[in-house]
């Protein structure tokens, strides 16, 4: 199975601050990973799909890049809403597996 | 407007059973893969199951494979999930989320509690 390990498990940032989240793959996945956002008491929302490809209706301050083994989701400029636990999960092959969260808090 | 509601949470003994469901609407289910994801309480995100639009192929994660079954009824929009031989470690959200390289919409969850 693939294993994802995401850095770091939690930081504080502030409101614009730029924020960098990174994911790493056991192997190569190519573009195969998405982002996700969870907020508490939530379900996790779709963000970033095949590695940088913005999902509908999610703010263009949040970015994905990445390919093969590492990857990363950068949100350029931190607003209150964006306070959240992120994930990344590779669907490129079975068993999907997620990272094990970052917290974003103030 | 795409919707996912689940429902069949609860408390059960550990080598119990119990029997989740998802409704869909808003899309046409029979089109579209869908998956279970759990959430244990205040713990990480942890994929399930996967199921195809066909129902032909079916992945589950190694801890429940012989004691969880995914399926699903396109006359009635619903996909299922079987929990069987509950294990304390099964206590968790169940959330259902459609698509198959992209989980692009979830439901709410529904809470199982596995414990004497």
């Amino acid at each position: 199975a693939i294993q994802m390990t995401q850095s770091p498990s939690s930081l504080s940032a502030s409101v614009g601050d730029r924020v960098t989240i990174t994911c790493r793959a056991s192997q190569g996945i190519r573009n195969d990973l998405g982002w996700y956002q969870q907020k508490p008491g939530k379900a996790p929302k779709l963000l970033i799909y095949a590695a940088s490809s913005l999902q509908s209706g999610v703010p263009s301050r949040f970015s994905g890049s990445g390919s093969g083994t590492d990857f990363t989701l950068t949100i350029s400029s931190l607003q209150p809403e964006d306070f959240a636990t992120y994930y990344c999960l590779q669907d490129y092959d079975y068993p999907l597996s997620f990272g094990g969260g970052t917290k974003v808090e103030i | 407007e795409v919707q996912l509601v689940e429902s069949g949470g609860g408390l059960v003994q550990p080598g119990g059973s119990l029997r989740l469901s998802c409704v869909a609407s808003g899309f046409t289910f029979s089109s579209y893969s869908m998956n279970w994801v759990r959430q244990a309480p205040g713990k990480g995100l942890e994929w399930v199951s996967y199921i195809s639009s066909s129902s032909d192929t079916k992945y589950y994660t190694e801890s429940v494979k012989g004691r969880f079954t995914i399926s699903r009824d396109s006359a009635k929009n619903s996909l299922y999930l079987q929990m069987n031989s509950l294990r304390a470690e099964d206590t968790a959200i169940y959330y259902c989320a459609r698509g198959v390289d992209r989980l692009d919409y979830w439901g709410q969850g529904t809470l199982v509690t596995v414990s004497s």
